[in-house]
């Protein structure tokens, strides 16, 4: 079991260019969410999933969109990067219930210079 | 005033010792609490939730919860070096609903040999 896969580890991007963060997982997980993590910040929602075919606006999601492709994939896409954007990028699943914990991956560390 | 907050610290504790940590929600209507460890560079793992009023054991980790005074604490008792790490305090339920789970900043926590 791999549980949470985010690809690419790392990037560096220009401002302006756009990408896509890849998220998959093997949990058969119904929820699976996007968090950015800044220094001094903590970790806060950009978007999440509640289940397959629903996406919705977590705390900060400004400069974001998201697609749920299916019960296992989340992507973040950044259409168009500002340096605000640098930041480590988290994936989490959960089972969707009211106390269901996150699995988290490993994240990606996006610098835009 | 931040709906989760943790003081940042460092917390320093001897090898041996019980580390307590602290949070504070500004939700009453929060249902589930969690902790989560981070260490530095790597992805947050769960280390255990509560959500009735009291402690709860796991091994070496007693989180207790007091929700008339918006209060959630993790002890480590017998505190490793291998504990170094931050510590993350999260919330849902309430205002926010199950699908949110709300981050505090997190508390380094760093044990001496």
């Amino acid at each position: 079991n791999a549980g949470v896969t985010q690809t690419p580890k790392f990037q560096v991007l220009k401002t302006g260019q756009s990408m896509t963060l890849q998220c998959a997982q093997d949990m058969n997980h119904n929820s699976m969410y996007w968090y950015r993590q800044d220094p001094g910040m903590g970790l806060r929602l950009i978007y999440y999933s509640a289940s397959e075919g629903t996406t919705d606006k977590g705390e900060v999601p400004n400069g974001y969109n998201v697609s749920r492709l299916n019960k296992r994939e989340f992507s973040l896409r950044l259409e168009s990067a500002a340096p605000s954007q640098t930041s480590v990028y988290f994936c989490a699943s959960s089972e969707g219930a009211d106390i269901s914990p996150l699995h988290f991956g490993n994240g990606t560390r996006l610098t835009v210079t | 005033q931040k709906e989760v907050e943790q003081n940042s610290g460092p917390l320093s504790v001897p090898e041996g010792a019980i580390a307590s940590l602290n949070c504070t929600y500004s939700d009453r209507g929060s249902q589930s609490f969690f902790w989560y460890r981070q260490y530095s560079g790597k992805s947050p793992e769960l280390i255990m939730f509560i959500y009735s009023n009291g402690d709860k054991e796991d091994g070496r980790f007693t989180a207790q919860l007091n929700k008339a005074s918006q209060y959630v604490s993790l002890l480590i008792r017998d505190s490793q070096p291998s504990d170094s790490a931050t510590y993350l305090c999260a919330v849902n339920g309430g205002n926010t609903g199950f699908q949110k789970l709300v981050f505090g900043t997190g508390t380094r926590l760093l044990v001496s040999p």
